[in-house]
């Protein structure tokens, strides 16, 4: 059964440090993506970063890298030199690319971010 | 801003009535998905449009709700006799290629 684990409810960072956010997933699909959402108080979902299942690099997007394990089946997401703005929740989610030809989202609980100044 | 638009953006009814929301994607994107977020969760996904055919439902959505997505544009979400169980912020996402874009949801409280 597809899932998404994400054990850490709450994170703390100091501003301009790094930190690493964790995520697992399971999967029996052999083709899948991973991503990574940051969601403010305000509500809205933005994407921040995808990484697919036979990428041989880990993706990266500006501050944003995600740490790709394929054999552990951990997809971490590090953010460095972390802002102020970066305190909201984090979600990781996964989409398998066989099994699932809609292509819908399966979300972890999330971690909550706060960046101390 | 992604460019996906919901309304209205909060919605407070009473228990028993009927709502409807709207989720007004980017005309061009073709994959139309509804999810719904409760406190505290990650969002969950309802059901799926590809252009007005509607191809898959969650077992999340009961006989209560119905989705449509007339001539493969805009698309509704009613849910019908509320219940508390309801309140929920309810996205809105449409697809291109690997990545998914949400609107800003729309907030529905049942009291």
């Amino acid at each position: 059964a597809q899932k998404i684990t994400q054990t850490q409810p709450g994170m703390f960072v100091q501003e301009k440090e790094a930190v690493t956010l964790d995520c697992t997933y399971d999967t029996s699909d052999q083709s899948y993506g991973l991503f990574w959402y940051k969601q403010p108080s305000s509500g809205e979902m933005i994407f921040l970063i995808y990484q697919g299942s036979y990428d041989e690099q880990n993706a990266t997007e500006g501050r944003y890298s995600l740490n790709f394990q394929k054999a552990r089946k951990s997809a971490n997401l590090v953010i460095s030199a972390s802002q102020l703005g970066d305190s909201a929740m984090y979600f990781c989610a996964m989409r398998e690319l066989i099994y699932n030809q809609g292509g819908k989202l399966i979300f972890g609980q999330g971690t909550e971010l706060s960046v101390k100044p | 801003d992604t460019g996906v638009s919901q309304n209205p953006r909060h919605k407070i009814t009473k228990r028993g009535q009927n709502v409807t929301f709207r989720c007004d994607p980017i005309s061009e994107h073709n994959r139309l998905y509804w999810y719904r977020q409760t406190l505290g969760q990650g969002p969950e996904f309802l059901t799926y449009f590809q252009n007005e055919a509607q191809l898959e439902k969650s077992r999340l959505l009961s006989d209560r709700f119905s989705a449509e997505r007339p001539k493969g544009s805009f698309s509704t979400l009613e849910i019908q006799r509320t219940e508390q169980g309801d309140s929920a912020m309810y996205l809105c996402a449409t697809r291109v290629g690997d990545e998914q874009f949400f609107g800003p949801g729309t907030r529905l409280t049942v009291l």
